[in-house]
């Protein structure tokens, strides 16, 4: 498999609930990133990652946590989350996180409903 | 930031050229010019980058104008699979504007 691939597709959870969503990555890229897309909003960028190692945290709650295991895994951890959450979350990779020209390749997305 | 301003929507029909606007007036001389485009369901895809020079790739071409201050996506036969919203991205490196900041971008309607 190529490219970026995210799970689940779809998710429902409770406020009370603990679930993660993953991100796979089989580009060889070395920084990782997730993204937050609200309806009728744009993109928010939430955490990037170089090389397993966390080099921004755009002001997320604490109840949005994301873990790197390796460079080719990204994992977003989500507990007591609020209805305003639902929103599709963007996984995406490139080579570097810091030059201007690197592309970013992003996965399909993981949308997720909380009741 | 650096910030850019683009058309909230744009109509084009199939088979015919598109050229996409965007607006750019406070890009830096290190601020790379990209473009993305998003599909409906689906997350963003890359299309096209340039730094100074216009580019063309497989997807569309990119017109940077001398002063840097704008560009032009140009997708030269409109399909409906083009029907989606397109991002320009400036991006640096390094310091705090190495991030992809998307905005609102152009939603695209191709006519059959």
């Amino acid at each position: 498999e190529t490219g970026v691939t995210q799970t689940p597709r779809h998710l429902v959870m409770g406020m009370t609930n603990k679930k993660s969503l993953k991100c796979e990555q089989h580009l060889g890229h070395n920084a990782m990133y997730w993204y937050k897309q609200s309806a009728k909003k744009p993109l928010e960028l939430m955490f990037v990652y170089s090389l397993e190692e966390r080099v921004e945290n755009n002001s997320v709650p604490s109840r949005f946590s994301p873990e790197c295991p390796n460079s080719s895994h990204l994992f977003l951890h989500l507990h007591t989350l609020q209805p305003e959450d639902s929103a599709l979350y963007l996984c995406a990779s490139s080579q570097d996180w810091i030059s201007g020209a690197n592309v970013l390749t992003f996965g399909a997305g993981s949308r997720l409903t909380v009741l | 930031d650096a910030k850019t301003t683009q058309p909230n929507s744009m109509e084009s029909n199939e088979e015919e050229p598109v050229h996409l606007p965007c607006n750019h007036s406070t890009i830096s001389g290190t601020d790379y010019i990209h473009w993305y485009r998003q599909l409906p369901s689906q997350g963003p895809e890359y299309v096209i980058h340039g730094l100074t020079s216009n580019v063309n790739n497989r997807m569309a071409s990119l017109a940077i104008a001398e002063d840097r201050k704008s560009s032009t996506l140009i997708l030269h036969r409109a399909t409906l699979r083009d029907a989606a919203v397109y991002y320009c991205i400036l991006r640096g490196s390094g310091g705090s504007n190495y991030k992809l900041t998307f905005g609102k971008g152009t939603l695209l309607t191709v006519n059959p």
